[in-house]
């Protein structure tokens, strides 16, 4: 079955360290996304990738950085630059015009 | 830049009562497209229903239906007959039909009183 995965499920980061999130769909969608939720705040878009090789900043993209080398994949960084990185993530995908998008199950992020 | 605003943070409804979640938005341009979403405490994002701008009908999916006023760029969510499992965070979201650019509001947690 077509889907996104996301990993790992929970991620633990020391302080000054840069951890990467892996985001992989087999849907052959062509637009990628990544948000941040904490709580009360609903979904922030981190970036997003219409097209392999291009993305776009979203409203959050201090202290991440992500790459889009292929178009299963959309991998999500958060540097040290990034303060308060505990937060739950999600990668989605999008197809067709009028489709909704597709989500990962999540990737929760904490501090040790 | 779009934003999109749910100024309801936590609603609650009788089971089998009617409900309804507000949702607006702010954008310049004419084309986009207009989601819920919910999720439940597996957090998993499960799409409600849709509606594109273009079309002046509003959507309806079973128990669920919006109420779609494009030049008040309102897009509110109406939930019949409530049950039990309805009890999540309910998410509006915008599609620009320029960028595919999509963002959330901060949601609404909904309670269902048995």
């Amino acid at each position: 079955d077509g889907g996104i995965t996301q990993s790992p499920k929970y991620l633990f980061r020391k302080e000054g360290q840069n951890v990467t999130l892996s985001c992989e769909q087999n849907l052959n969608h062509d637009a990628m996304y990544w948000y941040r939720q904490d709580p009360g705040q609903g979904l922030r878009l981190i970036y997003y990738s219409q097209i392999v090789n291009d993305f776009q900043k979203g409203d959050i993209a201090e202290g991440y950085s992500v790459s889009r080398e292929k178009k299963e994949s959309f991998p999500l960084t958060v540097t040290s630059a990034q303060k308060n990185p505990t937060a739950f993530y999600l990668c989605a995908s999008l197809g067709r015009v009028n489709q909704p998008q597709h989500f990962g199950d999540g990737t929760r992020l904490s501090i040790l | 830049a779009q934003t999109v605003t749910q100024s309801q943070p936590e609603m609650s409804v009788q089971e089998a009562e009617t409900v309804t979640l507000s949702c607006t938005y702010d954008t310049s341009e004419s084309d986009y497209y207009l989601f819920w979403y919910k999720q439940p405490p597996s957090r998993q994002m499960i799409l409600v229903i849709r509606q594109e701008a273009y079309k002046q009908q509003n959507a309806t999916e079973n128990r669920f239906s919006v109420n779609f006023q494009k030049a008040a760029k309102s897009f509110s969510l109406k939930i019949s007959d409530s049950q039990l499992g309805d009890a999540a965070m309910y998410f509006c979201a915008y599609r620009s039909g320029r960028d595919d650019k999509i963002i959330f509001g901060k949601g609404t947690r909904l309670h269902i009183l048995p």
